[in-house]
């Protein structure tokens, strides 16, 4: 079956320093996999995809990804974060059949940023 | 162009009423999903519609359901309401082709008491 884990439930790290979040998929077939952001109270913000080609794909706001299929990973990275990027993060596998689909959520890592 | 709104932004029900949420998605997209946030579960599918039609559907008991208007707006419904419940809920609509990545709306949150 399909599933997405994401190993760290909370992280903390300081501001200038740099982050990687963790993602690990289980998925038959060639992934789509996705990074979507959500702060408190809100609905999910898409960071960036991955469909195929380049296995490092570049998204919104300095983050990337790096799809490593020999791994089963799609960790997201950042240089440098900022206090604005606190907030709670999801990697997600597009299940898809044909034309129809829906994502498949890992639990989500929790970003806390100290000054 | 507006993204995917969901109204109402919060809603408070009693125990074994009902609930209609609305969803309206970004213009020109035609397939519109929902989804259920929660603190233990975790985000999870509630279905799927295109065109009117339900193509694809979660694990969720039949007191949940929805449907798709021609003008690709949906609204899902939750019949005899229980505390669990409460939750956020999100819509989300994408365009069809190679682009499967889904828009969400800012959610409804359903707080069951």
């Amino acid at each position: 079956a399909q599933s997405v884990t994401q190993p760290d439930i909370h992280i903390t790290v300081s501001e200038g320093a740099s982050l990687e979040l963790r993602c690990n998929y289980s998925y038959g077939a060639t992934p789509y996999l996705f990074w979507y952001v959500q702060s408190p109270g809100q609905g999910l913000q898409l960071l960036l995809k991955y469909f195929s080609g380049d296995t490092l794909v570049q998204g919104i706001k300095g983050f990337e990804a790096e799809f490593k299929r020999s791994q089963s990973s799609f960790n997201l990275r950042k240089p440098s974060v900022h206090w604005s990027d606190a907030a709670e993060y999801f990697c997600a596998v597009g299940a898809y059949g044909g034309s129809q689909g829906n994502l498949i959520f890992g639990k989500g890592t929790k970003l806390s940023v100290k000054p | 162009k507006a993204g995917v709104t969901q109204t109402p932004r919060y809603l408070i029900k009693t125990r074994g009423q009902q609930v209609t949420l609305s969803c309206s998605p970004i213009s020109g997209h035609r397939s519109v999903s929902w989804y259920q946030q929660t603190p233990g579960q975790g985000l999870q599918f509630l279905f799927e519609y295109f065109s009117e039609t339900q193509r694809n559907k979660g694990n969720f008991p039949g007191r949940f359901s929805g449907r798709q208007f021609s003008n690709s707006r949906s609204e899902m419904n939750v019949s005899t309401l229980e505390l669990g419940d409460s939750a956020l809920y999100l819509c989300a609509s994408r365009t069809q082709g190679a682009d499967y990545g889904y828009t969400f709306g800012s959610g409804t949150r359903l707080t069951v008491v």
